[in-house]
């Protein structure tokens, strides 16, 4: 099974402020690798897909980089709706499809 | 545009079955595979189970296998979810998810949940 590990778990930023979260994959998953946003009480949102790909409808302040086992997702310009708990996840190999832990973006 | 609403949540005791249904509207329900994904609470997201477009296969995580079975009705653009045998384990929020193309597991659309809570 591929572990993603997200890192940090917390991140403290104001609104117009540069946010970097972190996926690091227990081996290699290629390109294969997206990114959800999640607000409380909605189901998570598409965002990213293999590594670099907006999905419909997502601003370009998002986007992903990264590959083999590092990946990286910006938000250039934080908007007070981006104010969420970001998810990678791999589809390499599955199943079992795995999903990171996390990281929560406060303000 | 693309809608998915799923039902039959609910409180149910350890060994017990439940049957959790999604109906997909805003896009052809033929063409796309579907999956069953789910959330613990407080816990990141868990895929359950996915179903190529025609129903042809099927595809199951260890977590669940031998005790769900996933199905769906073109016909009625409905996609479904047999739990049994449940778990305590198997408390969640448990999502419909549209895949972007075939099987390529790149979860495009979901619907807003329905919790099923495994309970005594």
């Amino acid at each position: 099974e591929i572990v993603l590990t997200q890192s940090p778990a917390t991140l403290s930023l104001s609104p117009g402020e540069r946010a970097t979260l972190s996926c690091r994959a227990s081996q290699s998953v290629s390109n294969y690798l997206a990114w959800y946003q999640q607000k409380p009480g909605q189901a998570p949102r598409l965002l990213i897909y293999d590594t670099s790909n907006r999905a419909t409808g997502i601003p370009a302040r998002f986007s992903g980089s990264g590959s083999g086992t590092d990946f990286t997702l910006t938000i250039s310009s934080l908007e007070p709706e981006d104010f969420a708990v970001y998810y990678c996840q791999q589809r390499l190999n599955w199943p079992p499809l795995t999903f990171g832990g996390g990281t929560k973006v406060e303000i | 545009e693309v809608d998915l609403l799923e039902s039959g949540g609910g409180l149910v005791q350890p060994g017990g079955s439940l049957r959790l249904s999604c109906a997909a509207s805003g896009f052809t329900f033929s063409s796309y595979a579907m999956s069953w994904v789910r959330q613990a609470p407080g816990k990141g997201p868990e895929w359950v189970s996915g179903i190529r477009d025609n129903g042809g296969s099927t595809y199951y995580a260890d977590s669940v296998k031998g005790r769900f079975t996933i199905s769906r009705d073109n016909s009625k653009s409905t996609l479904d979810l047999q739990m049994d045998s449940l778990r305590a384990e198997d408390t969640a929020i448990y999502y419909c998810a549209k895949l972007r193309q075939q099987m390529d597991m790149v979860f495009d659309y979901w619907g807003q949940g329905t919790l099923v809570t495994v309970s005594s």
